[in-house]
């Protein structure tokens, strides 16, 4: 069975630029998050969807950052006007539901630096 | 709020002596708790899960957690550990109706031969 993937790995970018991430669950699995990981952090969630609804984005800072489920499968997050404090991975995980139960599967993530 | 600490930022073990990864949880009601390990430029994987029950949980390539609500704690041990252990270990809480993951900062494990 194929886990998350993500694209990019890597990207780096000049501030003011924009930027998107693409994420790939695992098939089957109706919940999508992604997390933002700064360097020697833990992970922060974003935002995250169950099917194409999104769930929860009170953390995703809406002026810049926009996160998308079209079709309740792949997802893409896009940063606006990327500024060095969004340096960071990317992370994109999956479940099936979205319970106390219900296991996360992370992709390997993307590393963004914003020079 | 909920929160999770780790009070080691870093821990320093011989290859095949027992480890011990500390974590305490700050939380009203029952917590549901995980350890992760992130190998380098890798994605997190889960290591083991505590859903209320037995307090000492077995996960995967040998680690162990034991819950103590008293201590507020979820403190991760392994008997004997390998070089392949060399690793980021998360700590984390899901609560609320969102079922949300709250990770500690990590703790990053180096072992020396």
């Amino acid at each position: 069975e194929a886990g998350v993937t993500q694209s990019p790995r890597y990207a780096v970018l000049q501030e003011g630029q924009a930027v998107s991430f693409w994420c790939d669950p695992i098939s089957g699995h109706d919940t999508l998050y992604w997390y933002q990981q700064p360097r020697d952090q833990g992970p922060q969630l974003l935002v995250y969807f169950r099917d194409e609804a999104v769930i929860d984005n009170s953390q995703l800072p809406s002026d810049r950052f926009s996160a998308v489920r079209p079709k309740g499968t792949n997802s893409t997050l896009k940063i606006q006007s990327a500024k060095q404090g969004d340096t960071a991975t990317y992370l994109c995980a999956s479940s099936f539901c979205g319970g106390y139960y219900a296991e996360q599967f992370f992709g390997p993530g993307t590393r963004l630096t914003v020079l | 709020a909920q929160s999770v600490t780790q009070p080691d930022a870093r821990v320093t073990v011989s290859e095949g002596a027992s480890l011990q990864l500390r974590c305490k949880y700050s939380y009203f009601g029952t917590p549901y708790l995980f350890w992760y390990v992130q190998y380098p430029r890798q994605g997190l994987q889960l290591l083991l899960k505590y859903y209320p029950g037995d307090p000492v949980v077995q996960g995967v390539n040998g680690f162990e957690a034991e819950f103590s609500k008293s201590n507020s704690s979820f403190h991760l041990r392994k008997a004997s550990v390998h070089w392949s252990d060399w690793a980021v270990y998360f700590c984390a809480v899901k609560r609320g109706s969102n079922y949300k993951l709250t990770f500690g900062k990590g703790t990053l494990l180096t072992v020396t031969p």
